[in-house]
């Protein structure tokens, strides 16, 4: 079964309006997170990595003020999209890896679909 | 060149067929590798995850990795519709959390 479970799956908001996106970890606790994004038909952009209760690390190119990330405990994670416009609309997954260490497979969840009009 | 390359496809074959889907990646410090299947408008789910050289089977399923090539490949055996679904790859080094993707192959399979 599922192991990483994120809400919404789809929501649709207007320009320059606030969006959050949740990240939780089922049944395990997961001191890093992390959220990609996926446009069509194109492969996974890893956006961030969430650091349990600490600042998230944003890879190059990624604005830290739009995509505020919170990781205030160990089984949620959240990613808000700060004054979306339509560029934004895009697909946002999160994943998070069950066991402790770094060499444990990451778990995705189902992702959650943005539609900015 | 990318860290990572997999053919987009798209592939198409009928059912019951073995199908082959194939990585290929430049960094010799992969030392995991993984592969995941996405359906249409879901998150990647993961089928199969190996480590170092060597082959690893799962049901229909069987993973084969070459260090010295550097090429990974996922096998699907008697190949079913609910297969159709985007195929990604994806590697790391050992001790990091980063996970690198190929392109992902959109395999379709036939009735």
């Amino acid at each position: 079964g599922a192991v990483v479970s994120q809400h919404p799956s789809r929501v649709i908001c207007k320009s320059g309006t606030s969006v959050k996106i949740e990240c939780r970890s089922l049944d395990f606790q997961a001191t890093t997170m992390f959220w990609y994004r996926q446009f069509p038909k194109k492969s996974l952009m890893l956006m961030a990595t969430s650091n349990e209760g600490s600042k998230a690390t944003y890879e190059q190119g990624v604005e830290k003020d739009k995509f505020l990330i919170n990781h205030a405990s160990l089984t949620l994670s959240t990613l808000t999209v700060t004054s979306a416009h339509p560029e934004d609309s895009s697909f946002y997954i999160c994943s998070a890896s069950r066991a402790t260490g770094y060499n444990s497979p990451l778990h995705f969840g189902n992702g959650t679909r943005l539609t900015v009009t | 060149q990318k860290e990572v390359e997999q053919d987009p496809g798209p592939l198409s074959v009928p059912e019951g067929a073995i199908v082959s889907l194939n990585c290929t990646y430049s960094n010799s410090a992969f030392q995991y590798f993984m592969w995941y299947r996405q359906y249409s408008r879901k998150g990647p789910e993961l089928l199969m995850y190996t480590y170092s050289s060597g082959n690893k089977e799962d049901g229909r399923f069987t993973a084969q990795v070459d260090k010295s090539s550097k090429y990974i490949s996922l096998f699907i055996r008697d190949s079913q519709p609910s297969d159709s679904a985007t195929y990604l790859c994806a590697m790391k080094v050992q001790g990091a959390q980063k996970l690198v993707f190929g392109q992902g192959t959109r395999l379709t399979i036939n009735p």
